[in-house]
């Protein structure tokens, strides 16, 4: 089972600001990840899959990078809607796996 | 729209049985790859289990052979049937439909309905 660490558990920013999560997999994964946002009380939604590419609809302040076994989640511009909780997971092999998730709080 | 309503989540004892029920709208459930994920109560995602439009399956260790994922496509409805329930079954369980671009499906969550509470106690 490939395992996905994600850092640090907690993010304090303010409005504005660039937030940098960070997802690290246990083996190679190619660009086979994928980040959600989820919200108390809601769903996930899909940011980004395969590592880079911005799902239907998600603003261009979301990017992801990276390839192999580190990823990247930048928001470049925090906006008070994205203070939330963020998962990384991977497509690469059965069985499908999420990271322990990275919390965007408010300053 | 795509639309995604889960139902059949309720109380159940240690070793009983459920069946959560998942209507979809605006898309055709058997032509798509479909999935179930779950969320323990304050904790992160869990896949559980993803079938194919072909009936492949796929089940996550901690439930193969207990969880059965299936497809009824004259109500358009994905299920789960559950059996030999556990304690740490306790979750929100959502359906989702896997992410189709560029012609290709992926095992990722695009669409995802508003979730059904399992809990699991005696």
């Amino acid at each position: 089972e490939i395992v996905l660490t994600q850092s640090p558990a907690t993010l304090s920013l303010s409005p504005g600001e660039r937030a940098t999560l960070s997802c690290r997999a246990s083996q190679s994964i190619s660009s086979y990840v994928a980040w959600y946002q989820q919200k108390p009380g809601q769903a996930p939604r899909l940011l980004i899959y395969d590592a880079s590419n911005r799902a239907t609809g998600i603003p261009a302040r979301f990017s992801g990078s990276g390839s192999g076994t580190d990823f990247t989640l930048t928001i470049s511009s925090l906006e008070p809607e994205d203070f939330a909780v963020y998962y990384c997971q991977q497509r690469r092999t059965w069985p499908l796996t999420f990271g322990g998730g990275s919390k965007v709080e408010i300053k | 729209e795509v639309q995604l309503v889960e139902s059949g989540g309720d109380l159940v004892q240690p070793g009983g049985s459920l069946r959560l029920s998942c209507a979809a709208s605006g898309f055709t459930v058997n032509s798509n790859y479909m999935s179930w994920v779950r969320q323990a109560p304050g904790k992160g995602l869990e896949w559980v289990s993803t079938i194919y439009h072909g009936g492949d399956t796929y089940y996550a260790d901690s439930v193969k052979a207990r969880f059965t994922i299936s497809t009824d496509n004259s109500k358009n409805t994905l299920f789960l049937q559950m059996n030999s329930l556990r304690a740490e079954d306790t979750a929100v369980y959502y359906c989702a439909r896997n992410y189709y671009v560029s012609s290709v499906y992926r095992n990722f969550f695009e669409y995802w309905g508003q979730g059904a509470l399992v809990s699991v106690s005696s």
